[in-house]
């Protein structure tokens, strides 16, 4: 079936470094693409999302593209600081049957470690 | 965005035995969500829970094993029955914000089966 995967299970960086975190989706049909964090011992939590219309969104130190040719999506962390660390996992979601929810297929994830 | 409360936190269970997890969010959501996310690995979506009706359960998942309660549109439970300890997970409850289509989560249940 389509399914979404990520390139790298751990990055480790240096404080101040910029981070890149990658993911290669599969459903072509796909519209919408969410990235959301998740520190240890807590639930996933929303970053930046981005619709297929556009291929590239920025957010307070975090910029999202997205390459619909080879169907792959970063995500762009700059400065990285200590409090980034954590599980960082891309979602898919394709367009909900009329009156649906859009309900998210989520890759695997990478872990982010940033070294002060 | 949703403030979502999950209890217990974590627990420590006997093999056999069932555990309720319980889900509360501070507003009114139609649709509730039960995701399980083992050790390293990413989310699987459990079931999805309607206010009013039978829970939506995804391919390898069933009610006898977890069955779901969503008596209202701010509270659902997830049992896990007859646990075994390819049980031990994180279980998630999210909602999802419709017109942005983003989901919320709980912190999770950190479920350890001995």
């Amino acid at each position: 079936g389509e399914s979404v995967g990520l390139h790298l299970p751990t990055l480790s960086v240096q404080e101040g470094d910029n981070s890149i975190i990658n993911c290669a989706y599969s459903n072509s049909a796909s519209d919408y693409f969410i990235w959301y964090k998740q520190e240890s011992g807590k639930g996933p939590q929303f970053i930046i999302d981005i619709r297929s219309n556009m291929d590239k969104r920025q957010g307070q130190r975090v910029t999202v593209l997205l390459n619909k040719t080879v169907k792959h999506l970063s995500l762009q962390i700059a400065a990285t600081q200590p409090g980034d660390s954590a599980v960082y996992f891309c979602a898919e979601n394709s367009s909900p049957p009329s009156g649906g929810s859009y309900i998210p297929t989520f890759g695997r994830g990478t872990s982010l470690i940033v070294h002060p | 965005s949703a403030v979502i409360s999950q209890k217990p936190s974590r627990d420590i269970c006997q093999r056999g035995t069932s555990l309720t997890i319980q889900c509360q969010v501070d507003s009114q959501v139609t649709m509730m969500f039960w995701y399980r996310q083992q050790p390293g690995q990413s989310l699987t979506l459990i079931a999805t829970a309607n206010q009013g009706s039978e829970a939506t359960y995804e391919s390898g998942f069933v009610i006898d094993k977890f069955p779901i309660s969503r008596p209202n549109l701010t509270f659902s439970t997830l049992t896990v029955s007859n646990m075994s300890p390819e049980d031990s997970s994180i279980y998630l409850c999210s909602v999802a914000d419709t017109a942005k289509n983003i989901q919320y989560f709980g912190a999770g249940t950190r479920l350890s089966v001995l």
